[in-house]
């Protein structure tokens, strides 16, 4: 019964490249979230997403930035042209319904040099 | 926007000693969670408190909703090295899911 699962547990990118984060939530959760963490800010939530629609992208930024939960397959989390500012750790997770406790994953250390 | 504040920022106290730290807003939510997090690890959700007033126990942690839920406070009784951690609390409102910025607990041998 595993847990959430992200891959890679780290990513060294570029600035300019692209950064492709990826999320399997757990084993009948339909609804998977993004947050972004740095020491100073905390946990900023990011986008809520439910199997092939984006239900709340409020917290991601408009340019560069996407999601997508496709009908099979993980989560991406996909960002452009990233830049250092983009360095952090993301994490997902994931819920059986949209007002449960959340299960996370272990995240994706972002570093963009 | 829904601000959760936690107190205190850091906490390091010595292994036996009892501790509360606390969680405050000016929004009502319909549930508070507790989450611990270790370096190099996600959240580990502890408990979810939901009727104003409401205390649960886990072992040695007590966590409190306030009876107008806006506020949670969380006790732990003889601490150990093992509870060493990020301590977040995250708020359930009209802007979703909202995480404090947490308590770094270290508990010294």
């Amino acid at each position: 019964n595993a847990g959430v699962m992200q891959n890679p547990r780290h990513l060294v990118r570029r600035r300019g490249q692209e950064a492709r984060l990826r999320c399997s939530p757990m084993k009948g959760h339909s609804h998977v979230y993004w947050y972004r963490q740095l020491p100073e800010e905390g946990l900023k939530f990011m986008v809520y997403l439910q199997k092939e629609n984006i239900i709340d992208e409020s917290g991601m930024p408009k340019e560069r930035f996407s999601a997508e939960f496709p009908k099979e397959g993980p989560s991406i989390l996909r960002i452009q042209q990233v830049v250092r500012g983009d360095s952090a750790a993301y994490f997902c997770a994931s819920s059986p319904l949209p007002g449960d406790g959340y299960t996370f994953g272990s995240g994706t250390r972002l570093t963009v040099v | 926007t829904q601000l959760l504040e936690q107190s205190p920022q850091f906490l390091s106290i010595q292994e036996g000693e009892n501790l509360t730290v606390y969680c405050n807003s000016s929004s009502v939510f319909s549930s508070l969670q507790w989450y611990r997090q270790e370096p190099g690890e996600g959240p580990v959700l502890l408990v979810t408190v939901v009727t104003g007033g409401e205390v649960k126990k886990l072992k040695r942690l007590t966590f409190q909703f306030g009876d107008a839920r806006k506020d949670s406070s969380l006790h732990i009784t003889a601490a150990q090295p093992g509870d060493t951690g990020l301590y977040l609390c995250a708020g359930r409102g009209a802007d979703g899911l909202t995480f404090g910025k947490g308590t770094h607990l270290i508990i010294q041998p």
